[in-house]
């Protein structure tokens, strides 16, 4: 079973600031897939990528295979940035028994 | 833009009762998705399905479970014989590949008393 290990937890910063959040996994995946989940519940898809970089408005997604591990950066953060962004491994065929999520790194970004 | 949206927001039943939740994925989508949340813990793979049947099922989704897309727009689940353990935040999503981007609906929560 994949292991999928975020950090940190969790992550308070000042508006404005730049911030990392890492993922990394123990058995070798061909795609990673990052969610945010708002504060009231709801998911939302940010990345799904297998290679290199994604960008998307303040969102940057980078990943390296070779070396098991995926960052999410945002830039400019913004108190509406806040929620718990969560790595996991994409649904491929025949792997549903070892889909697995990351536990979380709650975001807070402060005015 | 579409839209996954789910029915009901919030469901409370009684142990042993049987809950079905309901799913209108995007109309366009061909891979549709249940994951459970339960409170304050990680996001849980259920099942997917795909070409009107279960694609991929995960530990969790035993015989208790079961899902239908009873006409060209619901997708649903349903659990025959609810347990308090079942008490969860249901989320249904849908894509239009296998490995692509997932659209969520807004969830269900279910609660067992």
């Amino acid at each position: 079973k994949n292991e999928v290990e975020q950090s940190p937890q969790n992550l308070t910063a000042q508006e404005g600031e730049f911030i990392t959040i890492n993922c990394s996994y123990s058995v070798g995946i061909s795609a990673l897939h990052w969610l945010q989940q708002h504060p009231g519940g709801g998911i939302v898809s940010l990345f799904m990528l297998s290679s290199g970089k994604k960008k998307h408005g303040r969102l940057i997604a980078t990943i390296n295979i070779q070396e098991k591990h995926s960052s999410l950066h945002i830039t400019a953060s913004h108190p509406r940035d806040s929620a718990v962004y969560i790595c996991s491994e994409p649904l491929c065929s025949g792997s549903a028994r070892q889909l697995t999520f990351g536990s979380g790194t709650q975001l807070t970004v402060l005015p | 833009e579409p839209e996954v949206t789910q029915t009901p927001s919030h469901q409370v039943t009684q142990m042993g009762q049987e809950v079905i939740l309901r799913c209108v994925p995007i109309s366009n989508h061909l891979y549709f998705y249940w994951y459970r949340q339960i409170l304050g813990q990680k996001v849980e793979f259920l099942v997917s399905f795909y070409n009107n049947e279960i694609s991929e099922k995960s530990e969790i989704f035993d015989d208790q479970f079961s899902v239908e897309r009873p006409d060209g727009s619901n997708f649903t689940l349903k659990i025959r014989s609810t347990k308090l353990e079942d008490s969860a935040m249901y989320f249904c999503a849908s894509s239009v590949i296998l490995v692509d981007t997932q659209y969520f609906g807004p969830g269900t929560r279910l609660t067992v008393l």
